[in-house]
């Protein structure tokens, strides 16, 4: 099954407001990255995390691998962060693949 | 700043046809991997290989065949392509030393299937 579910899978921010992204796993995840995908397609790397929190800018990120999940939070969000936010998880199974989730499709609205 | 390229950007093919992607990282990285993205935007592994040796193999049509030259390049061979072929393959580099696995993407390659 799935072992990676994320939420919500749409979510519109006005400008300036901000809003969490969610991840939950399934079994014990090694590590988890956060992506943003643009309009382009490409993937950007946003965190990587194997405990704890991260902040950068306007994003904020934490892994709990013990509750198994992790969060990715945008404050002060500008139309530049629309697009969709992948988390990926990394299991403990020594092959490091890596588990997506289905995405986050974000649209920010002035 | 690109450190993982593929090529080509796009293709269109015709159903049967063979078709070629190439990847290639200078991060200088030991694990590669490719992944599909299909019209939902799901993305799911499909091969991985550390220092030219593949260790994930994830269940895919056999027309599929990863070729790893050196630990850099990952090409990705299809042949006889089938529509539901048609999405875009990523493909990704990480280390697997230094206790820090993350994985950086090229732009991708769409591929459609007429």
């Amino acid at each position: 099954g799935d072992q990676v579910e994320q939420s919500p899978s749409a979510l519109s921010l006005h400008e300036g407001t901000g809003s969490a992204l969610r991840c939950n796993f399934t079994t014990t995840m090694r590590a988890v990255q956060w992506f943003q995908q643009n309009s382009r397609g490409s993937l950007i790397n946003l965190f990587y995390l194997a405990s704890g929190t991260k902040e950068n800018g306007r994003l904020k990120s934490t892994f709990n691998s013990k509750e198994s999940y992790s969060t990715l939070h945008i404050r002060d969000a500008q139309l530049e962060d629309s697009g969709t936010y992948f988390c990926a998880a990394d299991g403990n199974t020594g092959n490091y693949k890596y588990v997506f989730g289905a995405g986050t499709r974000l649209k920010v609205i002035a | 700043e690109t450190a993982v390229f593929q090529t080509p950007n796009y293709h269109v093919t015709q159903v049967g046809n063979e078709v070629s992607f190439n990847c290639k990282q200078t991060l200088g990285h030991d694990t590669m991997y490719w992944y599909k993205q299909d019209s939902k935007k799901l993305l799911k592994i499909m091969f991985s290989y550390n220092n030219k040796q593949l260790i994930v193999n994830e269940t895919v049509p056999r027309r599929f065949s990863p070729q790893s030259s050196d630990k850099a390049h990952l090409n990705l061979r299809i042949k006889s392509v089938e529509p539901e072929d048609s999405a875009v393959y990523l493909c990704a580099s990480s280390s697997r030393t230094g206790g820090s696995y993350e994985q950086y993407f090229g732009p991708g390659t769409r591929l459609t299937v007429l």
